[in-house]
């Protein structure tokens, strides 16, 4: 089965420091997506960035980068030069595969509160 | 761009009424998943549906019950609604070659 962990359930940060929050996955599948959502106290659940397991290379949108260790099974997400607005939940989440009819599973999420 | 509807935003029923929740999804999406978000919880798959017929269901209560339509939009219909209903209700809906799965705004069900 499936897993996602994330061991950080809060974070305190500098503003215009980097953070990486954690992220590790299981799975016996060789096909797989692993998703970033940020949910700010709003509610609404933003896609931040996908990785698919058969990219070599690292995602990037904008500020945020995904370090993917597919050895280690693990897939942080980096965010460069942290702003006010960054303070919000982040949920890592997986599908099994890449097709588009798998769900995407969640890990428990890691809030993150950016200080002025 | 235009992006996932739900609607109502918000929604207050009381116990044992029916509510109906809608998702309208990206257009040309052909995928929609519904989720269902506890307070303080992570999201927790209830059923999706691609080209209108479902392809997985995770823990949805007997009670609820979903549907696509020709115009791939998605509603969730819930009955005799319980006080542990309560939760944000989030559809996603994912593209034909398209890695990104957009979430809507959430329809925050309130069962007093």
């Amino acid at each position: 089965a499936q897993k996602i962990t994330q061991t950080q359930p809060g974070m305190f940060v500098q503003e215009k420091e980097a953070v990486t929050l954690d992220c590790t996955y299981d799975t016996s599948d060789q096909s797989y997506g692993l998703f970033w959502y940020k949910q700010p106290s709003s509610g609404e659940m933003i896609f931040l960035i996908y990785q698919g397991s058969y990219d070599e290379q690292n995602a990037t949108e904008g500020r945020y980068s995904l370090n993917f260790q597919k050895a280690r099974k693990s897939a942080n997400l980096v965010i460069s030069a942290s702003q006010l607005g960054d303070s919000a939940m982040y949920f890592c989440a997986m599908s099994r595969s890449m097709n588009r009819d798998d769900k995407i599973i969640f890990g428990k999420g890691t809030r993150l509160h950016i200080l002025p | 761009a235009a992006g996932v509807i739900q609607s109502p935003r918000h929604l207050i029923k009381e116990k044992r009424e029916t509510a109906t929740l809608k998702c309208y999804p990206i257009p040309r999406h052909d995928t929609v998943y519904w989720y269902q978000q506890g307070p303080g919880q992570d999201p927790q798959f209830l059923i999706s549906f691609y080209e209108k017929m479902q392809s997985d269901k995770g823990s949805i209560p007997d009670r609820f019950s979903a549907q696509q339509f020709s115009d791939y939009h998605s509603e969730l219909n819930m009955s005799s609604l319980e006080l542990g209903d309560s939760a944000l209700y989030f559809c996603a809906s994912i593209g034909s070659g398209n890695t990104e799965a957009f979430f809507g705004q959430g329809t925050r069900l309130t069962v007093v």
